[in-house]
């Protein structure tokens, strides 16, 4: 099983709103990613957890709070979004070894508005 | 800030045709990745390039990485209607986990 699987597709929110996305894998990998892409953008770094600890935290809002409640799950979670936060999220897993860490699976995102 | 670039930022070819993508980077690598995403869609990691190598190829893909030059380029062989989608070359930036992403070349293949 080499899928990484994210629910929601599609969430719309208001500024006030608390939502999650979720993110599972079982590929035993023990590195997984939040990235945020805008369209037509590159995807860009948001957080990596390995061993289900914060490794990289990429300067990103509060308002944005990654939990890694075990190595196959992966959740952030969503509150008091602004309208510039409308973006596709995608979650990643990869092994963690030296070269094996750059071989990242992605999941198919969530496509999140923010109202 | 990202630290590949890669040009051209758009190809349109048509089905058959040879198609090359090339990037940039500024920093040392340990190796350097290609994904591709369709529209929308989750990335698909196509190959890896270790910082010793010059010269790769997976199938209708080849690539080859230039240290000296900071360099990297992706040909697709007799490309097909399937193969238009964004291509983005990625770096590690030194052997951690942050991995940079290209801005990414949209390739479009004509039937």
């Amino acid at each position: 099983d080499t899928e990484v699987t994210q629910t929601p597709k599609h969430l719309v929110m208001g500024m006030t709103n608390k939502k999650s996305l979720k993110c599972e894998q079982h590929m035993g990998h023990r590195a997984m990613y939040w990235y945020k892409q805008k369209a037509k953008k590159p995807p860009e770094l948001m957080f990596v957890y390995s061993y289900e600890k914060l490794s990289i935290n990429e300067s990103v809002p509060s308002r944005f709070s990654p939990e890694c409640p075990n190595s196959s799950l992966l959740n952030l979670h969503l509150h008091a979004l602004q309208p510039e936060d409308s973006a596709l999220y995608l979650c990643a897993s990869s092994q963690v070894g030296r070269e094996s860490k750059n071989i990242q699976y992605f999941g198919a995102g969530t496509r999140l508005s923010v109202l | 800030s990202q630290q590949g670039e890669e040009d051209p930022q758009a190809l349109s070819i048509q089905e058959g045709e040879n198609a090359t993508m090339n990037c940039s980077y500024k920093t040392s690598i340990n190796n350097l990745q290609w994904y591709r995403q369709n529209s929308g869609r989750g990335l698909v990691h196509l190959i890896l390039i270790r910082s010793n190598e010059r010269e790769k190829h997976s199938g209708r893909l080849r690539v080859t990485l230039d240290t000296s030059k900071k360099s990297s380029s992706l040909l697709i062989t007799a490309s097909r209607a399937a193969d238009t989608a964004s291509y983005f070359c990625a770096t590690d930036r030194g052997g951690g986990f942050k991995t940079i992403f290209g801005a990414g070349t949209r390739l479009f293949v004509k039937a």
